[in-house]
């Protein structure tokens, strides 16, 4: 199946600052790409999808200035977590979906603590 | 919006047992797809279910999808130490996102 990488897996940062996070599709070229999050033991809640060279559809309640999302070209997404604080630790999953398949590849997340 | 709902949240399952897992959905869906997240990692395409009354086989996994495209089930037979996981639902309109169900976590006792 499709590959979907994400990078860092692990990040801790103090309150206030910024995190960016990357999703890369290794052997597709990625048209859409989707942010989840999941809390623990919760399903997973999608935040925007990203079409590349467009701006991201952001699902409603999730604030766009906060959760910044560029999706340049067609293998990368990034989401920058800004000014963060300790309600967004979680754990962040992208995916992402070809132009010849429904199904989505995840990525294997990145479990961000905010201190 | 289209909510997806999955039933039931745990599953304690008795090794060479069977069972099953059940989503419905407050709207038609174009498709269904079936995923499922071991502890600790994340979730992985199991299969997509497009048509009215489809059912696809996957070994031990039964897939069906609702004559109305509203609901869907994963049967399990004789659970084996690695089905142990949680098992999403993920339902699709036109739009190509996907909702997903609760999930239904299933652990085993030998």
């Amino acid at each position: 199946g499709a590959v979907v990488s994400q990078h860092p897996s692990w990040v801790i940062c103090k309150s206030g600052t910024s995190v960016k996070i990357e999703c890369r599709s290794l052997d597709f070229q990625a048209t859409t790409m989707f942010w989840y999050r999941q809390f623990p033991k919760q399903s997973l809640m999608l935040m925007a999808t990203s079409n590349e060279g467009s701006k991201a559809t952001y699902e409603q309640g999730v604030e766009k200035d906060k959760f910044l999302i560029n999706h340049a070209s067609l293998t990368l997404s990034t989401l920058t977590v800004t000014s963060a604080h300790p309600e967004d630790s979680s754990f962040y999953i992208c995916s992402a979906r070809g132009t010849t398949f429904y199904e989505q590849y995840f990525g294997p997340g990145t479990r961000l603590t905010v201190t | 919006g289209q909510q997806v709902m999955q039933i039931p949240q745990y599953q304690h399952v008795q090794e060479g047992e069977d069972f099953t897992t059940y989503c419905n959905s407050s709207t038609t869906l174009s498709n269904i797809q079936w995923y499922k997240q071991r502890p600790g990692g994340h979730p992985v395409f199991l299969i997509q279910l497009v048509k009215s009354g489809e059912v696809k086989k996957q070994k031990r996994l039964t897939f069906q999808f609702g004559e109305a495209k509203k609901n869907s089930s994963l049967h399990i037979t004789a659970t084996q130490t690695t089905d142990v996981g949680t098992y999403f639902c993920a339902g699709s309109s036109n739009d190509y996102k996907l909702s997903f169900g609760a999930g239904t976590t299933v652990t085993v006792r030998a």
